[in-house]
C-alpha cells in the first residue's frame, strides 16, 4: 500500500458524459501527478500539481482538466467522454524536495 | 527529448534463472532513473531509483540496476527470478521536482515459468 487513494477504483459511463476521479496523496506529500495508462499509449502524464498550483502539464486534453484543493487532496475532471478515454487513471504523491513519486492503484475508466 | 525505450515487450524466464531488462533513455542533463513493477490490476511500485553516485543501485525484492552512462542504459536484474516476479516493469526518467515529469518506457512483461 503506497499510501495514495484514488476512488472509484471502477467506473463505467457513457460517451459524452463527465467524470470526476478523486485523490488523496499520501500524508504531508505536497505533489500530486495524474497519468493515463492505455493499451496503444502506455504511460502518459497529464498534469502535476504542487501545494495546490499547477506546475507541470503534460498531454492533457482540454476535455481533462484538474485541481488540488487546499487539503492537498486532488480531481481529475473528465468530460465529453469519447471511447478512446477508456483507460486506467492513475494517480501519484511525492514529498516536498522529492523525485521520488508514489503511485496509488488507479481508476479504472471505461466508456461506453 | 526525453524517452525511454525498452526493447522487450516480453521475456519469459524460468524460475530460478537470472534476469535482465534492458533500458534506454534520452535525456538532456543527468538523469533520474527508476524502475516500477505494476502486478495484474494493481498499481505502480517502486523497485529502485538513481539519483547519483554509486551507479549500481539495489532495490526491493533482490532487485538492483546499473546506471551506464556511456550507453545510456539502466538496465534491470535479478540473480534469481521467482514466480511471484511475474509483471509488467516500467522504466522511466525525469525529475518532478523540477518540473520535468516522469517519463515511462512502454514498459516489459515478464512471464517465469517453471
Amino acid at each position: 500500500d503506497s499510501g495514495v487513494t484514488q476512488t472509484p477504483k471502477h467506473l463505467i459511463t457513457a460517451t459524452g458524459q463527465r467524470v470526476t476521479l478523486r485523490c488523496s496523496p499520501r500524508s504531508g506529500d505536497l505533489s500530486v501527478y495524474w497519468y493515463q495508462q492505455s493499451l496503444d499509449q502506455g504511460l502518459q502524464f497529464l498534469i502535476q500539481y504542487y501545494n495546490g498550483e499547477e506546475r507541470a502539464k503534460g498531454n492533457i486534453l482540454e476535455r481533462f482538466s484538474a485541481q488540488q484543493f487546499p487539503d492537498l487532496h486532488s480531481e481529475l475532471n473528465l468530460s465529453s467522454l469519447e471511447l478512446g478515454d477508456s483507460a486506467l487513471y492513475f494517480c501519484a504523491s511525492s514529498e516536498h524536495r522529492s523525485d521520488t513519486i508514489y503511485f496509488g492503484e488507479g481508476s479504472w475508466l471505461t466508456v461506453v | 527529448a526525453q524517452s525511454v525505450t525498452q526493447p522487450d515487450i516480453h521475456i519469459t524466464v524460468s524460475e530460478g534463472a537470472s534476469l535482465e531488462l534492458r533500458c534506454n533513455y534520452s535525456y538532456g542533463a543527468t538523469p533520474y532513473l527508476f524502475w516500477y513493477v505494476q502486478s495484474p490490476g494493481q498499481g505502480l511500485q517502486l523497485l529502485l531509483k538513481y539519483f547519483s553516485g554509486d551507479t549500481l543501485v539495489q532495490g526491493i525484492k533482490g532487485f538492483e540496476a546499473e546506471f551506464k552512462r556511456s550507453q545510456s542504459s539502466f538496465n534491470l536484474r535479478k540473480p534469481s527470478v521467482h514466480w511471484s516476479d511475474a509483471a509488467e516493469y516500467f522504466c522511466a526518467v525525469g525529475a518532478p521536482q523540477a518540473g520535468t515529469a516522469l517519463i515511462f518506457g512502454k514498459g516489459t512483461t515478464l512471464s517465469v515459468s517453471s
